[in-house]
């Protein structure tokens, strides 16, 4: 167990609806990143938020969105669904925002009909 | 993209036997690390490699780094039916504030 946690854990929307997806992270741990992981694919980097600051972007639409909370828990936030967005979402904390060792959570698994 | 490219696809061993993958990559690093997967969950960091740094170990695993190929190995000696899972390579950006995973190794280990 690495401590971090992530809710739902499986999720079915719609094509153009919106969905949350929350993470709370490893105590003690500043930094937050959030992946896409397709079926088959290693996992895509979202964004990182450092200090509630989002910190680095890859190449994601913006609307992809996120939130970190002064407790540094965090949300992912996306609008009009598309049906390219169903996998497996996956938030991952560390100690800093430089290179170091991630601790992932079980994420979130997101299906859109 | 700098993203990691993991070699093989798939590995299917038996028991007792090692597996070895590979991982190529496209930039320069400051580190890279490994993580494991199973099915389909969070991923599980299994050791970190610095640029400066050609081996590592830790347990059964080794890890080399040989930055003038851009490239790193996963060696898992004695595996066990546990070490099923697939595994990643990740490299960061220069940045340093994000991690390129390849599309990773399938590993099966044959009881």
């Amino acid at each position: 167990e690495t401590g971090v946690t992530q809710s739902p854990t499986h999720l079915i929307k719609t094509r153009g609806q919106q969905v949350t997806l929350r993470c709370s992270s490893q105590s003690g741990h500043n930094t937050v990143s959030w992946y896409q992981q397709a079926l088959g694919q290693g996992p895509q980097f979202i964004f990182q938020y450092y200090r509630e600051e989002e910190n680095g972007r890859g190449n994601f639409p913006p609307r992809f969105s996120g939130l970190q909370f002064p407790n540094y828990s965090s949300e992912l936030n996306v609008n009009a669904l598309e049906l390219d967005d169903s996998a497996l979402y996956l938030c991952a904390s560390s100690l800093f925002s430089g290179v170091e060792t991630q601790y992932f959570g079980p994420g979130t698994r997101l299906l859109v009909l | 993209s700098q993203q990691g490219e993991e070699d093989p696809q798939a590995l299917s061993i038996q028991e007792g036997e090692n597996a070895t993958m590979n991982c190529s990559y496209k930039t320069s690093i400051n580190n890279l690390q490994w993580y494991r997967q199973n099915s389909g969950r969070g991923l599980v960091h299994l050791i970190l490699i610095r640029s400066n740094e050609r081996e590592k170990h830790s347990g059964r695993l080794r890890v080399t780094l040989d930055t003038s190929k851009k490239s790193s190995s996963l060696l898992i000696t004695a595996s066990r039916a546990a070490d099923t899972a697939s595994y990643f390579c990740a490299t960061d950006a220069p940045t340093g504030n994000q991690f390129y995973f390849g599309t990773g190794t399938s590993l099966t280990v044959i009881p």
